[in-house]
């Protein structure tokens, strides 16, 4: 498809277990964000790709949360020993090179909804 | 660092009305603001962007936007709003690493 794809659309899972979100960004797209939507807190940034740069990590919550970007293209957010706070919809955008930076407009996925229970 | 405040959670009106949902941003570096919408059950789609140029911004739907430097704010309006209207639209601002979002603005439309 020609938007941005995130897998699994739900996912459920136990206190403690640990949980891969995966997107696929639109193709030529070399800027990728996470962030966490929760009720009422708007758009929490979590980390941000650019190419082959260093990511900025600057916005995850503690060290149980992680992302990859393999070969520049799709992403993978791990969220260790998840608690119960750890529930909420993450969302993946991806934009043309320069992103923020330079204005560029962000392209969301429909996210994927984690429910820790 | 940036930082962007949307100043009303909720803001109900009635069809036909006009909107204005509030939005000021901080930054230290040059600004690029948008707004976002977020119908029920969708993603998030651009509303518009102010990059550069011409302060009052057009957007797709009706809506416009002003960007007023010395205020540093960037509010939304739309001078007669539909019931489809109705949806959660989200402030950003750009021009450091990433796009910081504020805490999102619930318009609801009513009949």
């Amino acid at each position: 498809g020609a938007g941005v794809s995130q897998s699994p659309s739900n996912k459920v899972t136990e206190k403690g277990k640990d949980v891969e979100l995966r997107c696929d960004p639109i193709s030529g797209h070399t800027a990728l964000y996470w962030y966490r939507q929760s009720l009422g807190q708007g758009l929490e940034f979590l980390i941000y790709f650019q190419g082959n740069s260093a990511p900025d990590k600057s916005g995850l919550p503690s060290d149980r949360f992680s992302a990859e970007r393999t070969g520049g293209s799709v992403s993978t957010l791990t969220i260790q020993r998840t608690q119960q706070e750890d529930s909420a919809v993450y969302l993946c955008a991806s934009s043309l090179a320069g992103g923020a930076r330079t204005g560029t407009e962000a392209f969301f996925g429909q996210g994927t909804r984690l429910t820790v229970v | 660092a940036q930082s962007v405040t949307q100043l009303d959670s909720q803001v109900p009106v009635f069809e036909e009305a006009p909107v204005e949902l509030r939005c000021n941003y901080s930054s230290s570096v040059s600004v690029y603001l948008f707004w976002y919408v977020q119908y029920p059950n969708q993603g998030l789609q651009l509303l518009l962007k102010y990059l550069s140029g011409s302060t009052l911004v057009k957007g797709i739907n009706g809506f416009e936007a002003e960007f007023n430097k010395s205020q540093t704010s960037f509010h939304l309006r739309k001078p007669s709003v539909h019931i489809s209207d109705t949806a959660e639209y989200f402030c950003a601002c750009g021009g450091g690493t990433a796009l910081i979002f504020g805490k999102g603005t619930t318009l609801s439309v009513s009949s």
